[in-house]
């Protein structure tokens, strides 16, 4: 079992729709949860992070963290073709030295 | 806005030369890491720097490869021999101290192996 899933994709939305990506996790310990954005040929930009269980908010995406079902997921609404795009989830374990461990990630296309 | 620096940002090379890579962190950054990056794959840690000191480097090929942060600042990542399967995006993150902090990523060096 990989320590953190994703689905390859590609997920397609139709423009102005909400996208939803979803990420689990293996190590039940884990403390911190992060949500990148990797465009073809690019580095990855971190876009959320999220450390304890619910919602949180930021423009016009949402993480959310489920610990207990060891899942995380990431809403953007009103998708915009520019939201096309590679999505990395990266989960923190450790203490003391933090390691981060990442998903293969979810290829998005958002289609005019 | 701090960034992270890479140089360069593409490198080709011939299967069996040296290489090297470097990464400036964000200024006050006391956590800097190496990741290697195949296509379709997510980031792999090749090594973790805690200021000077190696804290991870258990996926680092060390018959090859070598990294180091001598003054706890910027950091040199080598690959001597170079191989055909060395051919990736090799990115280098930091982080600030105190948990388990959000992590950036420089816009990472493309080696091209032939």
């Amino acid at each position: 079992q990989k320590e953190v899933e994703q689905n390859s994709g590609p997920l397609s939305v139709p423009e102005g729709a909400i996208a939803s990506l979803n990420c689990t996790y293996s190590d039940r310990v884990s403390q911190s949860f992060f949500w990148y954005r990797q465009y073809s040929g690019k580095s990855p930009e971190l876009i959320m992070s999220i450390y304890s269980n619910g919602d949180k908010e930021d423009g016009r995406f949402t993480a959310q963290l489920n610990k207990a079902s060891q899942y995380v997921s990431l809403l953007i609404r009103d998708s915009q073709p520019s939201d096309s795009a590679t999505y990395l989830c990266a989960v923190s374990t450790g203490t003391g030295t933090y390691k981060y461990i990442f998903g293969t990630g979810t290829r998005l296309k958002v289609l005019a | 806005e701090a960034e992270v620096a890479q140089s360069p940002r593409y490198k080709i090379t011939e299967k069996s030369q040296a290489v090297a890579f470097w990464c400036d962190p964000i200024s006050g950054h006391a956590t800097l890491y190496w990741y290697r990056q195949i296509l379709g794959q997510g980031p792999e840690l090749l090594v973790q720097f805690q200021d000077e000191s190696v804290v991870d480097d258990s996926q680092l090929p060390k018959d090859r490869f070598s990294a180091e942060r001598l003054k706890g600042v910027d950091s040199t990542l080598k690959i001597q021999p170079a191989e055909l399967g060395d051919s990736a995006m090799y990115l280098c993150a930091s982080s600030g101290a105190g948990g388990p902090r959000e992590q950036y990523f420089g816009p990472g060096t493309r080696l091209t192996v032939t």
